[in-house]
């Protein structure tokens, strides 16, 4: 089954403690995005990567990393977390080739920094 | 800064009824424009899209409306049913040398709820 799979679903976490959320996808799609949806703001564009060891920053990249090694793969990496970052974390993929492909989005996860 | 501006917030409609959902923008880069529809504890989902050569784009009982002078489109939902019910987002991708996924911009979200 063609799918996007992130974990955790759910991640409960402190201050400054340094986390990884991991991304994978199953369809070999060039086009990888992290997005965080916090209500009244929608979907906001973390970091997003067009091929492997391609990246570039979203509309809000600050206090995030990202790599992509390989072209399945790309975790959402948080050195220094803050509450701030408390949010709902989707990771989507897409065939490049066809630019209007949709956006596979993977079942998110919901991060909570105390 | 928000450049695809949705509204409203929330809409509750009863079953039978049409739903109208709104999004406007500012960059005229845009060329490609998809709905996403998200049930709770899902990813978003593509629901139907729309490029701006076209004026309106019908699948089933939704619709798409594409105002390019007023640089606005809308989403309607006819008949809306109680399975409807999710959040619908409006999105806009910026062409990037040819290939229009590289900044993908959502609007805020709407949160539709039918009542049975």
């Amino acid at each position: 089954e063609a799918q996007v799979t992130q974990n955790p679903r759910y991640l409960i976490t402190v201050t400054g403690k340094k986390l990884t959320v991991t991304c994978s996808q199953n369809m070999n799609h060039e086009y990888m995005s992290w997005y965080r949806q916090d209500p009244g703001l929608g979907l906001r564009q973390i970091y997003y990567s067009m091929n492997v060891e391609v990246t570039d920053k979203g509309d809000v990249p600050e206090g995030y990393k990202v790599s992509r090694k390989e072209k399945r793969n790309f975790p959402l990496i948080l050195e220094s977390p803050s509450p701030n970052q408390t949010s709902l974390y989707f990771c989507a993929s897409s065939a490049l080739r066809d630019p209007r492909s949709p956006l596979h989005f993977g079942n998110g996860t919901r991060l909570t920094v105390t | 800064q928000q450049q695809v501006k949705q509204s409203p917030q929330s809409l509750i409609v009863q079953k039978g009824g049409i739903s109208i959902i709104n999004c406007a923008y500012e960059n005229t880069a845009f060329d490609y424009f998809p709905w996403y529809q998200q049930f709770p504890g899902k990813g978003p989902a593509l629901l139907i899209a729309i490029r701006p050569d076209v004026s309106e784009k019908k699948e089933g009982r939704f619709t798409i409306s594409f105002n390019k002078s007023a640089k606005q489109f809308s989403l309607h939902i006819m008949d809306s049913q109680p399975g409807d019910s999710a959040t619908y987002f409006c999105a806009a991708p910026i062409n990037a040398g040819g290939t229009s996924y590289g900044k993908l911009t959502f609007g805020q979200g709407t949160i539709l709820t039918v009542h049975p």
